[in-house]
């Protein structure tokens, strides 16, 4: 069965400084892999998203993951936090393709600080 | 190009009582996933529709159950709701072509509160 874990419900940076958030999955078969975002009250807006092409993939606002087969790990960084990244953040995974059932963690809430 | 859209966005109903919730898919798209968000959780996926059949399930009892119409809109009805339905419904939209089906792009829910 697919899983995903996030590692840490919360993470507080200051702004300008570097973004981690930690996702570990675990998959039988090649997993395709997402990143979303989710701002108060609104629905989830995808970040970026692995599909087996190549590893480090680059989405909007700057973030990117690195894929990492032999750690299960797809973490998201970004090189300088904005006020603007204040949100929380989900990793979810999926088998075949990206329209089946998606596998969401339970989510990291980034906060960013002056 | 339209994104998805829901209705209502805010509801509030008393236990026991039905509710249907309504979602259009982003112009272009075929395929609409309704999943769960309770507080402080992840989603979690209720089910799939594809040309106007259910495509998938999750782990949701019957009294949860869809449509999708031949413009691709769906509707989520929850029967005999519960406490425990309180949560945001979201929606997601993609598009499906022989077995390959494409990203999920989400609306921005519905907050529904029950009594």
């Amino acid at each position: 069965a697919q899983s995903v874990t996030q590692l840490g419900s919360h993470v507080s940076v200051s702004e300008g400084a570097l973004v981690l958030l930690r996702c570990n999955y675990s998959s039988s078969v090649p997993p395709y892999l997402f990143w979303y975002v989710q701002y108060p009250n609104q629905g989830l807006q995808l970040l970026l998203k692995y599909t087996s092409a190549a590893t480090l993939v680059k989405g909007i606002n700057g973030f990117e993951a690195e894929f990492k087969k032999s750690e299960t790990s797809f973490h998201l960084t970004k090189p300088s936090a904005h006020m603007s990244d204040a949100a929380e953040y989900f990793c979810a995974v999926t088998l075949n393709q990206a329209g089946t059932a998606l596998i969401f963690g339970k989510g990291t809430t980034l906060s960013v600080s002056s | 190009e339209t994104g998805v859209t829901q209705s209502p966005t805010h509801l509030i109903k008393t236990r026991g009582q039905q509710v249907t919730l309504r979602c259009s898919s982003q112009s272009g798209h075929n395929t609409v996933s309704w999943y769960q968000q309770a507080l402080g959780q992840g989603p979690q996926f209720i089910f799939q529709y594809y040309r106007e059949e259910e495509n998938g399930r999750g782990n949701f009892p019957p009294r949860f159950s869809g449509l999708q119409f031949p413009n691709y809109s769906s509707e989520l009805n929850v029967n005999a709701l519960e406490l425990d339905d309180s949560a945001l419904y979201l929606c997601a939209s993609s598009w499906t072509s022989g077995r390959a089906t494409d990203t999920q792009y989400f609306g921005p829910g519905t907050r529904l509160t029950v009594l």
